[in-house]
């Protein structure tokens, strides 16, 4: 079945980076943009940013720009999520999302799914 | 960027009720808009997409309706499996995307 696994928890000091990994199963990898979402304790998500595991093309929400980096490694079916310049505010979940397309009357609709099972990213000094 | 408000941001119901979330965007995004569901300690799962397309395996107890600004997710008969947080999602400004802030469906 589709699956996406990620990485265990991690815990980090302010100011460190950390790096998320994500490990597809089920469909060809490069066929599917994978996005990272994160979401602090009840907030809802938060969208981070997209790749392309094909082209490794990338794309940022302007609030991470500069401290985010996502990556791939096309051989193992893997893509990575490095957030760097941590902070307590960085506290969260952070998942990984396949997005989704289907065609309804000509009109291409996305969503993400699915989702990782999360990975637990706690900054506290 | 695209706003999103969901309403109530918590509900009490009880089982076999009839349950109406509203999804409302600070701008039109046609029909680009995504519900989820959230158990505690879980990812969000999709329910219904392009507003109104419900996913294969979803209960057809699940519903929504909607497009322009204002969206509707309604669940016909409440399930003891539906206790859980809800969202909504619009892909009208992808890659930008952003989600509603919530419902959180408890048993009254």
């Amino acid at each position: 079945q589709v699956q996406l696994v990620q990485s265990g928890a991690e815990v980090k000091k302010p100011g460190a980076s950390v790096k998320v990994s994500c490990k597809a199963s089920g469909y060809s990898f490069t066929n599917y943009d994978i996005n990272w979402v994160r979401q602090a304790t009840g907030q809802g998500p938060e969208w981070m940013g997209w790749m392309n595991p094909n082209s490794g093309n990338t794309g940022y929400s302007q609030k991470f720009q500069g401290r985010v980096t996502m990556t791939r490694n096309t051989s193992i079916n893997t893509a990575y999520m490095e957030l760097s310049s941590l902070r307590s505010e960085d506290t969260a979940v952070y998942y990984c999302a396949r997005r989704s397309r289907a065609t309804i009357f000509g009109v291409v609709f996305y969503w993400f799914d699915p989702w990782g099972q999360g990975t637990l990213v706690t900054v506290s000094s | 960027d695209i706003q999103m408000t969901q309403s109530p941001s918590s509900l009490s119901a009880s089982i076999g009720d009839r349950v109406t979330i509203t999804c409302r965007a600070s701008q039109n995004i046609d029909s680009y808009l995504n519900w989820y569901q959230q158990k505690p300690g879980k990812a969000p799962t999709v329910l219904i997409y392009a507003a109104s397309n419900l996913k294969t395996g979803v209960p057809s107890r699940f519903s929504g309706s909607g497009s322009g600004t204002d969206f509707t997710l309604t669940i016909s008969s409440l399930q003891p499996e539906d206790f859980a947080t809800y969202y909504c999602q619009q892909s009208y400004s992808m890659p930008s995307w952003t989600f509603g802030q919530g419902t959180k469906v408890e048993i009254k």
